[in-house]
């Protein structure tokens, strides 16, 4: 089955910066990645997603690329802002509806005033 | 986006009992749900994907005579935590991808069990 792996598992960065989380993924047939940010007693809330069919995406302060050969896949946060800290999680699933997310195993960022 | 609903969101129960958590979809048809499992700290641990009309998938480890799920209609889906013990506190969340294609999976709010 599919195994994703996610690092780094804990971010601080400063106010302004950008933070980058990197995630691979081992079965090539995965083609949906999303990320999910997590706050704490939550419910994840996905916050960007990209199909297999592109290489890059972008939303705002926030862009993920993929890379299909390397089978890795990363989440981009620039500028980023206090209300940011959170943890999130990235997940790689098949195509269809009835297919299961897998989860990495989360990065818990903190973004420091 | 679509709206998943999970009840109840928080439950105390006695060690030895049962409890029922329901996930709805409330505004798309979902004929597969996703129960997970999030301990603190932690990932979501996929237990398993519940089938409307048919038996549920059980990933490895999860004992379904334990973790009972059952899928009645294209909104509903249930679990019951049968004969709950401390080790089973966690917190609980369905999940839900509407029919017809690679979309995204919506969440339940989640349900904190406390087993005491």
């Amino acid at each position: 089955g599919e195994n994703v792996e996610q690092h780094p598992s804990t971010l601080s960065v400063q106010e302004g910066d950008s933070a980058v989380i990197k995630c691979t993924y081992s079965d090539s047939a995965s083609n949906y990645f999303p990320w999910y940010k997590q706050e704490l007693g939550k419910r994840p809330q996905l916050i960007i997603d990209i199909r297999s069919n592109v290489g890059e995406k972008k939303d705002q302060r926030i862009a993920v690329t993929l890379n299909k050969t390397a089978k890795h896949f990363s989440l981009h946060i620039t500028e980023t802002q206090p209300e940011d800290s959170a943890v999130y999680f990235c997940a790689a699933s098949r195509g269809a509806a009835g297919n299961k997310l897998t989860f990495g195993g989360g990065t818990r960022v903190l973004v420091k005033p | 986006g679509a709206v998943v609903s999970q009840h109840p969101s928080w439950v105390i129960c006695k060690s030895g009992t049962s409890v029922k958590i329901e996930c709805r979809s409330l505004d798309f048809q979902a004929t597969t749900m996703f129960w997970y499992r999030q301990f603190p700290k932690q990932s979501l641990m996929l237990m398993a994907t519940s089938n409307e009309g048919s038996k549920a998938t059980y990933e490895q480890g999860v004992e379904k005579d334990k973790f009972l799920i059952n899928h009645a209609s294209l909104t509903l889906s249930t679990l019951t935590v049968t004969s709950a013990h401390p080790e089973d506190s966690s917190f609980y969340i369905c999940s839900a991808r509407r029919d017809g294609g690679n979309t995204e999976a919506f969440f339940g709010q989640g349900t904190r069990l406390t087993v005491v």
